[in-house]
């Protein structure tokens, strides 16, 4: 089966522009999730879609982010208006059953990179 | 808050066994779960723990101590592609939570 698909695999984009990063989970898959690493951090979680609704978002970092998932298959994350601290890696990893303990698939990353 | 510690990092040699550590101050735990990152790909699952006690698979084993707040991943048999950053990640019902990581270095 196909993997966890991420695009662009890097952005490099000015302060205050928009950046879209797009997800294709596995298919089958109703849960995804996003995350991201910024420099020397840890990975942290940022929400989690089952379907195409938000199950929990308690990790999105500030309105500028916007994550959708419409019909319940691709998912999409805006950073808009970017800014420096937002440089990092974004994640985004799917699994079919809800619950840690059977391992999420994660895509290999978007690293973002703002100037 | 919640947070994990792991070793930053830890060499070893081709053949020998390798022991990661990771301790953590949680609530609500569900599980500790251990992956692997080659550089710059995908995290990928090794193995959870949600009961005290040890998880073989293949070469790589896992031990979880509730009472501890500790767990540990065993490599045995090390190789060259083993080299990675291996994260423990403790899980909620819906998050994980990742320490920092800890990068492995396996010498010839």
């Amino acid at each position: 089966e196909a993997g966890v698909t991420q695009f662009p695999s890097h952005s490099v984009i000015e302060k205050g522009q928009t950046v879209t990063l797009r997800c294709d989970p596995i298919s089958g898959h109703d849960n995804l999730y996003w995350y991201r690493r910024v420099m020397g951090k840890e990975i942290k979680f940022l929400l989690h879609f089952v379907k195409e609704s938000k199950q929990d978002e308690s990790g999105m970092p500030n309105n500028r982010f916007l994550a959708e998932r419409t019909g319940g298959t691709y998912s999409t994350l805006k950073v808009q208006p970017a800014e420096l601290e937002d440089s990092g890696v974004y994640f985004c990893a799917s699994s079919q059953a809800t619950g840690s303990n059977y391992g999420y698939t994660f895509g290999s990353g978007t690293r973002l990179t703002v100037v | 808050g919640q947070s994990l510690e792991q070793p930053s990092e830890v060499t070893a040699v081709e053949g020998a066994i390798v022991q990661i550590n990771c301790t953590y101050q949680t609530s609500g735990f569900y599980g500790l779960s251990w992956y692997q990152q080659h550089d710059g790909g995908a995290p990928t699952f090794l193995s959870y723990n949600g009961l005290d006690g040890l998880e073989e698979t293949g070469r790589f084993s896992s031990f979880l101590s509730r009472s501890d707040s500790y767990g540990y991943l065993l490599l045995q048999e090390l190789q060259m592609k083993d080299s990675a950053s291996y994260f423990c990640a403790w899980g909620g019902y819906s998050t994980l939570t990742f320490g920092k990581g800890t990068m492995l270095l396996v010498s010839p």
